[in-house]
């Protein structure tokens, strides 16, 4: 089992719908979850962190964070073509100072 | 404000040569952490650094290493390379490496080519 699961993909969704990229994480010692975006070619760029359980909302986007279920989600509304790139989901390991990655999921928002 | 750097942008090294990657964080961060990114796959943990003391270490060999100066930047060392090693090199910055404030923010990578 991997430590940090996500859909491949790629998530396909038309301009302006919600997108909806999962992640599931086996260790249940886990606190901190953050989501990541990567655009081909550059370098990981923070889009969200979360800590406690429920929902949190920045501009477009919205974190869910489920402890019980090891479960964590990202919600894209009114996407947009410019936000199609590969989302990372990453947790920092329980009581280990380090970020366990996903291998990402590919989102394409066509117009 | 300048957010982090890291240098060089490119390399080509062949087998069995000695590599050192560098990377200064964003002003004000006290933690470096370095990750290995190989197409297709998300970052792998290497290191972690906060005031000169490694904080955490990734499964990694021996041939990998790394420190930070006392003006928080850092160096990445990879010796005997191997083909495998070929891959983008990540350096993160964070202000701390407690729990409460682990955001880490990346720099643009360094692009290892190992012929």
């Amino acid at each position: 089992q991997k430590e940090v699961e996500q859909n491949s993909g790629p998530l396909s969704v038309p301009e302006g719908a919600i997108a909806s990229l999962n992640c599931t994480y086996s260790d249940r010692g886990s606190q901190s979850f953050f989501w990541y975006r990567q655009y081909s070619g550059k370098s990981p760029e923070l889009i969200m962190s979360i800590y406690s359980n429920g929902d949190k909302e920045d501009g477009r986007f919205t974190a869910q964070l489920n402890k019980a279920s090891q479960y964590v989600s990202l919600l894209i509304r009114d996407s947009q073509p410019s936000d199609s790139a590969t989302y990372l989901c990453a947790v920092k390991a329980g009581g280990y100072n380090k970020l366990i990655f996903g291998a990402g999921t590919r989102l394409a928002v066509h117009p | 404000d300048a957010g982090v750097t890291q240098s060089p942008t490119h390399l080509i090294k062949t087998r069995g040569q000695h590599v050192t990657l560098r990377c200064s964080p964003i002003s004000g961060h006290k933690s470096v952490s370095w990750y290995q990114q190989v197409l297709g796959q998300g970052p792998q943990f290497i290191f972690q650094y906060y005031e000169k003391e490694e904080r955490g270490r990734g499964n990694f060999p021996d041939r990998f290493s790394a420190r930070q100066f006392p003006n928080y930047s850092s160096e990445l060392n990879v010796n005997a390379l191997l083909l495998g090693d070929s891959a983008l090199y990540l350096c993160a910055s964070s202000l701390t490496w407690t729990e409460s404030s682990y955001e880490q923010y990346f720099g643009p990578g360094t692009r290892l080519t190992v012929t």
